[in-house]
């Protein structure tokens, strides 16, 4: 059964720093996986999406990698600013119709 | 990219009533997926709708309690039956491109009394 987990749980660091979120999955058998951005008591936003054939995917300030084999993700946030205050969530898709979501990871820019 | 909304946006509702969330697509889509976020929780998947057939559900939700409606491709209800505060939750549509990207509507957030 897979299973998703993030760390850190909460994040918080000055604004202007670079910052790294994890995500793990513990079934490398992966259509693709795609981290998302959700304010609170909002709808999810879709960052960026890497496909199981691919390493990393960039988007402005954000890149995300792929390590398949050991089950890893991450999300770079460069140059960190207040507007990036949201939980990230990371979510793989297992098959055509099941995507499994991580806890998220609650980031808060000091300004 | 697909443009989804949800209607209604938020509602408090009385212990033992029910709610219909609508969630309309702009363009035709073969699966729908309804998801429950709890307070302070990740999402968690209900049932996923295909036109023309009976949803399917996850373990722990059931049809009586969360009854699901897919009459087209672009349209699907979730129907909160005989609500508890337990139920007070962020309710999310979903659909997905094939096996590429995921997009989510607004949410529908419920506060049960």
């Amino acid at each position: 059964k897979q299973e998703v987990t993030q760390i850190p749980a909460a994040l918080s660091v000055p604004e202007g720093e670079n910052l790294v979120l994890n995500c793990s999955f513990t079934d490398s058998a992966i259509y693709n996986l795609q981290w998302f951005r959700q304010d609170p008591g909002k709808g999810l936003t879709s960052l960026l999406l890497i496909q199981s054939s691919q390493r990393e995917q960039t988007s402005g300030r954000l890149n995300a990698s792929l390590d398949k084999s050991s089950g890893r993700s991450t999300l770079y946030i460069a140059a960190s600013q207040p507007g990036d205050s949201a939980t990230y969530l990371c979510a793989v898709k297992t098959s055509y119709d099941k995507v499994i979501f991580g806890p998220g990871t609650s980031l808060s820019v000091i300004p | 990219s697909a443009v989804i909304s949800q209607k209604p946006s938020r509602d408090i509702c009385q212990r033992g009533t029910s709610l219909t969330i609508q969630c309309q697509v702009d363009s035709q889509v073969t699966m729908m997926f309804w998801y429950r976020q709890q307070p302070g929780q990740s999402l968690t998947l209900i049932a996923t709708a295909n036109q023309g057939s009976e949803a399917t559900y996850e373990s722990g939700f059931v049809i009586d309690k969360f009854p699901i409606s897919r009459p087209n491709l672009t349209f699907s209800t979730l129907t909160v039956s005989n609500m508890s505060p337990e139920d007070s939750s962020i309710y999310l549509c979903s659909v997905a491109s094939g096996a590429y990207e995921q997009y989510f509507g607004p949410g529908t957030r419920l506060t049960v009394t």
